[in-house]
């Protein structure tokens, strides 16, 4: 079954450095998705991407945070100047419609640890 | 408004016994109703998910309940498993939107 791939796995990063989180969606998607969660929290939704550009994002994704799809492939989201608060896990996700009856479906996720 | 209330928090269920697990909404214009399962260390995978026009949505031991009124579904699972053991999302959204609103998940243990 096609999967979402991101990488690193785990990435450390100190406070003030930017980070660049790595998705590989599902290669016939055309929607894409990060998503963050907290430890012990809920997992919450930070922007959605097609076409090449954002389609809609939370009050979380402020300045600090881009998105990019360098590629074909790839689906990007960087963090510019880190914050203690950033570490979290991220999720990328992808689907093939925005229809609500098209799953997202998750990768294994990136857990971001800032120091 | 934007919120999804999931109740209970951890849940210890018997081999073979039913777990149920609720959730609550606000928002209306909600229309999408899934549920998700995660293991440890991996990503949420999607489980079930229900529209608001049926009550009912079963697959295989796991059956998603709606109430339109009530504004609430739950996620029974019969016959709990140990490899059922996972933590548990409900999550809505709404048409025109790609944003999933995700309820704060339940660690079930199904102790064998």
């Amino acid at each position: 079954e096609p999967e979402v791939t991101q990488t690193p796995s785990h990435q450390v990063t100190q406070m003030g450095q930017e980070v660049i989180l790595r998705c590989v969606p599902i290669s016939n998607h055309l929607y894409f998705y990060w998503y963050r969660q907290i430890l012990g929290q809920k997992v919450e939704f930070l922007v959605s991407f097609y076409n090449n550009e954002i389609s809609e994002k939370s009050e979380i994704f402020d300045d600090q945070f881009s998105v990019e799809r360098p590629d074909g492939s790839n689906f990007t989201l960087k963090i510019r100047s880190t914050k203690l608060e950033d570490s979290a896990m991220y999720f990328c996700a992808s689907s093939l419609d925005r229809h609500s009856n098209q799953p997202q479906h998750f990768g294994d996720g990136t857990r971001l640890s800032i120091l | 408004q934007q919120q999804v209330k999931q109740s209970p928090q951890s849940l210890i269920v018997q081999k073979g016994g039913i777990s149920i697990i609720n959730c609550a909404y606000e928002n209306t214009a909600f229309d999408y109703f899934p549920w998700y399962q995660q293991f440890p260390g991996k990503g949420p995978a999607l489980l079930i998910a229900i529209r608001p026009d049926v009550s009912e949505k079963k697959e295989g031991r796991f059956t998603i309940s709606f109430n339109k009124s009530a504004k609430q579904f739950s996620l029974h699972i019969m016959d709990s498993q140990p490899g059922d053991s996972a933590t548990y999302f409900c999550a809505a959204s709404k048409g025109g939107s790609e944003k999933l609103v995700f309820g704060k998940g339940t660690k079930l243990t199904v102790n064998p």
